[in-house]
């Protein structure tokens, strides 16, 4: 089957920092990549939809600045959150499509969990 | 917007039982997919079972079957012989077949007891 990882699987930053999370398809080439945020005990929420070589498309109130996207190749894209502050500590989880992986399946990596102090 | 919304923030079964998990949603489309997902505690999204709004029939996977009714934008998971790695977070989600987006609903915790 299709397989999305992640890496890294959790981080610790400190406040002001940037720090970059991988999303990659590993068996496939996902033409499309989305990016969720999730709190402790709530649902997904997408942050963004980038597809390869083009700008992220950001959902309302996520800030684009804050949250950088790279979608640079079929099977790589690049979640950077700039200046971290504590309440951007969460479980970041990235998804991916493509034909390989199904017209309307997407794929999810196992997350990353970053903790800003 | 499409909203997907799951009534029971947590669920309990014994093992070997059988529990059903709700999901109704709203959209003025007429085909669509919708998903369930289990999210263990691990965190990583699986993929249980999905439908497709054209088809009647329900899907079927192993333990896992739904009861999805179209006019009434109902979805529910039926988790037949319950076991103890069903324990997890399950999520309902929403897709339409033109977009990417998916809609998720706000989960329902299954605990399962010995």
């Amino acid at each position: 089957g299709a397989v999305v990882s992640q890496h890294p699987s959790r981080v610790i930053c400190k406040s002001g920092t940037s720090v970059k999370i991988e999303c990659r398809s590993l068996d496939f080439q996902a033409t499309t990549m989305f990016w969720y945020r999730q709190f402790p005990k709530q649902s997904l929420m997408l942050m963004a939809t980038s597809n390869e070589g083009s700008k992220a498309t950001y959902e309302q109130g996520v800030e684009k600045d804050k949250f950088l996207i790279n979608h640079a190749s079929l099977t790589l894209s690049t979640l950077t959150v700039t200046s971290a502050h504590p309440e951007d500590s969460s479980f970041y989880i990235c998804s991916a499509r493509g034909q390989l992986a199904g017209a309307y399946e997407q794929y999810f990596g196992p997350g990353t969990r970053l903790t800003v102090t | 917007a499409q909203t997907v919304t799951q009534s029971q923030p947590e669920m309990s079964v014994q093992e070997a039982e059988t529990v059903t998990l709700s999901c109704t949603y709203d959209t003025s489309e007429s085909d669509y997919y919708l998903f369930w997902y289990k999210q263990p505690p691990s965190r990583q999204m699986i993929l249980v079972i999905r439908q497709e709004a054209y088809k009647q029939q329900n899907a079927t996977e192993n333990r896992f079957s739904v009861n999805f009714q179209k006019a009434a934008k109902s979805f529910s998971l039926k988790i037949s012989d319950s076991q103890l790695g069903d324990a997890a977070m399950y999520f309902c989600a929403y897709r339409r077949v033109t977009g990417n987006q998916f809609y998720f609903g706000t989960g329902t915790s299954l605990t399962v007891i010995p």
